[in-house]
């Protein structure tokens, strides 16, 4: 069975720094992993994926994920956070084969100014 | 126009009420979902359709029921909404291996 954990609720950041969300998944094949973004009063905006190749994957408005095998791990991360960067991330997983995303509780990031 | 068309953004209705939302889609996907967003539990699948002639039961389908009119439509049924069905509810769609595409949601609110 597939699942994925994001073990932080909340992420607070001052603006300008660097920011991690967390993100961990199990699954029984290979995983394709994403990031999603929603805003408030939105549906969920597609940020970047990992299928294969890099373990490094670059995405919108300049995050970026790493792939971890050993730790089962796909944490987002960008350099400098921007006060527009707040909103509620998800993290999902689909194994290879099976038909649909598994979708985490959602982390709330708030960059501070 | 969005890709992905949820109507209608916000209802209210009563216990016992019968009530339909609605799904449309310009991106040519022929994977259509359901979801449902409840604070502290993220996103959970309601039913998703692979075609029009597809059907499949989700993680919490019971009390639920899904049409696929159309390659491009994909209406979501609560045949006596309760009030533990308030809730955001999404539309998204996908092509094979690839993400979804969602739609900007449904607020739902039984009274």
């Amino acid at each position: 069975a597939q699942s994925v954990a994001q073990p932080e609720d909340q992420v607070n950041v001052a603006e300008g720094n660097p920011l991690t969300v967390k993100c961990t998944y199990s699954v029984s094949g290979n995983p394709y992993l994403f990031w999603y973004v929603q805003y408030p009063n939105r549906g969920l905006q597609f940020l970047l994926k990992y299928i294969t190749g890099d373990n490094l994957v670059k995405g919108s408005y300049g995050f970026e994920a790493e792939f971890n095998k050993s730790q089962t791990s796909f944490h987002l991360k960008k350099p400098s956070a921007l006060v527009s960067d707040s909103a509620l991330y998800f993290c999902a997983v689909r194994e290879s084969g099976a038909n649909n995303l598994f979708f985490g509780t959602g982390t709330r990031l708030t960059v501070i100014p | 126009d969005a890709d992905v068309t949820q109507t209608p953004r916000n209802r209210i209705t009563k216990t016992g009420k019968r009530i339909m939302l609605e799904c449309s889609q310009t991106k040519g996907h022929d994977r259509m979902y359901w979801y449902r967003q409840d604070p502290g539990l993220g996103l959970r699948l309601i039913y998703y359709s692979f075609d029009v002639k597809d059907i499949n039961k989700g993680e919490i389908s019971d009390g639920y029921s899904v049409s696929r009119q159309a390659q491009a439509k994909f209406s979501l049924s609560l045949e006596s909404a309760i009030p533990n069905q308030t809730a955001l509810y999404f539309c998204a769609t996908s092509r094979a291996g690839n993400g979804y595409t969602f739609g900007s949601g449904t607020r739902l609110t039984v009274v």
